[in-house]
């Protein structure tokens, strides 16, 4: 019955591989987000998607591509792999986009270690 | 940028007492939402106050608005070994929202 999930919730790889975080809602939400969380707990949003169309897209290198088949979908792949990659990935929605979003619903969480 | 800030970084209360914490932003912003997470948890929501809003009421919490002072602050009454956790603020200006860095509390017994 989780709202927003994500898989799988540990990774451990090694630098130079490609990897993918998947995630799903199940509210019907039209927005979707994907977060890295550093480990000193700062927040910062990567990407967002409004009804699977790419509306952020922030400093983020290249070997980060998301992909959103529908709504209730939002991946991650990631190439490449670097150590400064591991980190906390949330993956959140929320109802609607621009000025009136309001609450977002997290997932869990993927907690990437790449060494 | 308009990226919250939240102060302290982090606080230890006795449980019972009341906690507050501050956010303040940069810029105008159209709502601000305090958000919980507990330790290898994902963020959860816990109450949303709009620029036209100076206070909202959610059970234990307390949050109140200054656009002039462009600050907010996080009330929670009565602490419970529950309300150990990171609390994180987060503006919202047209389409992006932005996080701060969070507050750590920690209840102690």
């Amino acid at each position: 019955d989780t709202a927003v999930s994500q898989t799988p919730k540990y990774l451990v790889t090694q630098m130079g591989n490609d990897k993918s975080i998947k995630c799903e809602q199940n509210l019907g939400h039209d927005t979707m987000y994907w977060y890295k969380q550093d480990s000193k707990k700062f927040l910062k949003i990567m990407f967002s998607y409004n009804n699977k169309e790419l509306i952020i897209n922030e400093t983020v290198p290249n070997r980060f591509s998301p992909k959103s088949p529908d709504k209730a979908h939002l991946n991650l792949h990631i190439n490449s792999l670097e150590l400064g990659d591991s980190a906390v990935y949330f993956c959140a929605s929320s109802r609607s986009w621009g000025a009136t979003q309001e609450t977002q619903y997290f997932g869990p969480g993927t907690r990437l270690l790449v060494l | 940028s308009q990226q919250g800030e939240e102060d302290p970084q982090a606080l230890s209360i006795q449980e019972g007492e009341n906690a507050t914490m501050n956010c303040s932003y940069k810029t105008s912003i159209n709502n601000l939402q305090w958000y919980r997470q507990n330790s290898g948890r994902g963020l959860v929501h816990l109450i949303l106050i709009r620029s036209n809003e100076r206070e909202k009421h959610s059970g234990r919490l307390r949050v109140t608005l200054d656009t002039s002072k462009k600050s907010s602050s996080l009330l929670i009454t009565a602490s419970r070994a529950a309300d150990t956790a990171s609390y994180f603020c987060a503006t919202v200006r047209d389409d992006k929202i932005i996080f701060g860095k969070g507050t750590r509390l920690h209840i102690l017994p």
